[in-house]
């Protein structure tokens, strides 16, 4: 069974910095692009961005351009979710998803990670 | 931006239908899919490509697209069923969702 294994829920300070993490397991991690998907609290869901861990294919959506960073490592089938600057906004819950590509619907979904940046 | 535009809310009776609509401007390029997300849950995938529905997903879920809209149908609607649903499509390699609507089964 496929499965998006994500890391676990974080408590940080403004202005610290931040990396989460995707792991996928029981299918060849290079056949599924990997997006983020943030809930704010109460909130609906937002893209903010996709990956193709074959080649690091990158690419966000304008809204989330440049507030964060998508990366991945075929080696060990994890994609990542990093943040060099964090703000009280980015509170919330991010969600791994697996679609076999731009056009395809998210077949699979990760746990959750939650993260609250509070002082 | 490509924007998708749902009713935040519906409400239906046990055993009746519910309907949810899903509209944007260029949903007739494009696939739409559904997802349900019950509360403190990861979202579910229920229907990809306008109407095809995933193994394991009940037979009472179903989707159709007219034209620029896309509809989630849910038939003999169950207390199981209350959730929120999102729709989703691409605009060009930029990955949109609905605003959400909440489904109460009263």
């Amino acid at each position: 069974e496929v499965q998006l294994v994500q890391s676990g829920a974080e408590v940080k300070k403004p202005g610290e910095s931040l990396k989460i993490s995707c792991k996928g397991s029981a299918y060849t991690f290079t056949n599924y692009w990997i997006a983020w998907v943030r809930q704010m609290p109460g909130k609906g869901l937002e893209c903010m961005g996709i990956i193709y861990p074959g080649d690091s294919d990158t690419r966000y959506s304008p809204s989330f351009q440049g507030q964060a960073t998508i990366s991945a490592d075929k080696s060990i089938n994890t994609a990542y979710m990093q943040w060099s600057t964090l703000e009280a906004s980015d509170t919330g819950i991010y969600y791994c998803a697996g679609t076999y590509g731009p056009g395809r619907a998210f077949d699979y979904w990760g746990q959750g990670t939650l993260v609250t940046v509070s002082s | 931006s490509y924007e998708l535009t749902q009713p935040p809310s519906v409400s239906v009776s046990p055993g009746q239908t519910a309907t949810i609509a899903c509209s944007g401007d260029r949903l007739g390029d494009n696939y739409g899919s559904w997802y349900q997300q019950k509360a403190g849950q990861s979202p579910v995938m229920v229907i990809y490509e306008d109407w095809k529905r995933p193994s394991g997903i009940p037979e009472r879920f179903s989707g159709s697209s007219s034209g620029n809209t896309a509809i989630l149908t849910i038939s003999g609607t169950q207390a199981m069923d209350e959730a929120d649903y999102y729709c989703q499509a691409w605009d060009s390699s930029t990955v949109v969702f609905g605003g959400g609507t909440k489904l109460t089964v009263l």
